[in-house]
């Protein structure tokens, strides 16, 4: 089975421009976070959707930041306008939500953003 | 609120040597699940370890070992005979468990980076 697929691997843009993120969460996954990755603040929650419906996006750093998932399979973080300090690794992961506790979270490989 | 904390920034340890990484976490609830991830240098993260507040029990699986203690509010992670392809970040992870199985945020400690020596 495919795991979790995210598209592109490597994005490098300069400031300003749009920058979209795309994943695809694991079929029958219910469940669909979106993280940040840097040296200075580690691994941070953007966002979650369970059901397709956004929970929790208190992580999600300004406006400039938005996130979409139309249906089961798909998902997006869009940056507008991009800013130097957006440089990151961007992580998408999905799990099957259960009654009674969260199960483990599949990880995609990444999204290595680069702002000039 | 929750909160993860691995005190160990970075560990070396040459081939062969037993290491621990500590994980202590907060929390206010009663019921909470911890997690263990491991981060190769290939940048995904992989999935260890899941445990319930509930079951203390130690739990082992090849050269992997936990040790959970509540009372101590931590959950260290030992392996054992250490090899490279152990040279990784290692995160710890805490989650609330709810009832209705619907919100379940996950708080990651900022990892503790291991490197094996030959």
């Amino acid at each position: 089975d495919a795991g979790v697929i995210q598209s592109p691997r490597h994005e490098v843009t300069e400031m300003g421009q749009e920058v979209t993120l795309r994943c695809k969460p694991i079929s029958g996954h219910n469940s669909l976070f979106w993280y940040r990755q840097t040296m200075m603040r580690g691994l941070e929650l953007l966002i979650y959707f369970n059901n397709n419906v956004p929970i929790d996006d208190s992580g999600m750093p300004e406006d400039r930041f938005s996130a979409k998932m139309p249906n089961a399979s798909f998902s997006t973080l869009k940056i507008q306008p991009s800013e130097p300090r957006d440089s990151a690794v961007y992580f998408c992961a999905s799990s099957r939500a259960l009654p009674g506790g969260p199960n483990e979270q599949f990880f995609g490989p990444g999204t290595r953003l680069t702002v000039l | 609120a929750q909160k993860v904390t691995q005190a160990q920034t970075e560990i070396s340890v040459v081939e062969k040597e037993d290491v621990t990484l500590d994980c202590v976490y907060e929390t206010r609830d009663t019921t909470y699940y911890l997690f263990w991830y491991k981060q190769p240098p290939s940048g995904e993260l992989v999935f260890l370890i899941r445990r319930n507040s509930f079951d203390e029990q130690n739990e082992i699986s090849g050269r992997y070992s936990w040790n959970f203690q509540k009372s101590t509010s931590s959950f260290n992670f030992t392996i054992t005979a250490s090899q490279v392809v152990d040279s990784a970040v290692y995160f710890c992870a805490l989650s609330e468990a709810r009832q209705s199985g619907g919100y379940q945020k996950v708080t990651f400690g900022t990892g503790t980076k291991l490197q094996v020596i030959p």
